[in-house]
């Protein structure tokens, strides 16, 4: 059965730290990893990676895979009060393209 | 404006009335999901389509169907809803590689 594994579940830090959400995976067939950040509402796409050792940034936010070792980390420099979400990996994989598979998130709180 | 529309945004009902859950893409994505995301479970898939009358089961499938009879729309239904089916539904479209487009979502309640 796939499975991905976040850690931590919750993350509480202050403005201007640096913080990094983890995500490893055990998936048949794996195709991509993808990055999701949710606020109160729907999922938004943050990141998709499918090459070991490639990072993906975008402003303060960075990502990276390992293929070997099953992970991702996901970086978030410089934490604002509006990076307060729940941070989702998944996974493509399985028998099926675009067969998804969640990890239960990361809350993520940043205080003023 | 690219977007995947879902409807009812909030319903609650009884146990045992049917329901359907609409979901619109404007894209012309190939692929639609349906999700429930669970406090703890994170999102879970109910069913996929990978594109015009091929669906199926994903994870959860049990207590539900689905259709896809035309590109654009891809209806949950919940023949006799219950209580554990109570949860926050989304729905998904993508091209058959990139990312998902996420509809706001339904909190449905099962009374």
């Amino acid at each position: 059965e796939d499975k991905v594994v976040q850690s931590p579940l919750s993350l509480v830090v202050h403005e201007g730290d640096t913080v990094t959400l983890n995500c490893s995976y055990e998936v048949t067939n794996f195709r991509s990893l993808l990055w999701y950040k949710q606020e109160k509402k729907a999922p938004t796409f943050l990141f998709m990676l499918t090459s070991s050792g490639i990072e993906k940034k975008s402003g303060r936010l960075s990502s990276i895979l390992d293929k070997k070792e099953l992970f991702s980390i996901l970086n978030i420099t410089a934490t604002q009060t509006g990076d307060s979400a729940i941070y989702l990996c998944a996974v493509e994989g399985g028998g099926s393209a675009r067969q998804l598979t969640f990890g239960s998130g990361t809350q993520l709180t940043v205080l003023p | 404006e690219a977007q995947v529309t879902q409807n009812p945004r909030y319903l609650i009902t009884v146990t045992g009335k049917k329901l359907t859950v609409t979901c619109s893409q404007n894209m012309n994505h190939e692929y639609m999901s349906w999700y429930r995301q669970d406090p703890g479970l994170g999102l879970r898939q109910i069913y996929y389509s990978m594109n015009v009358e091929v669906t199926d089961k994903g994870d959860v499938p049990e207590g539900y169907k689905v259709s896809r009879k035309e590109k654009r729309n891809f209806p949950l239904i919940l023949e006799s809803p219950s209580p554990n089916q109570t949860s926050l539904y989304f729905c998904a479209s993508s091209l058959l590689t990139g990312s998902s487009y996420f509809g706001p979502g339904t909190r449905l309640t099962v009374l």
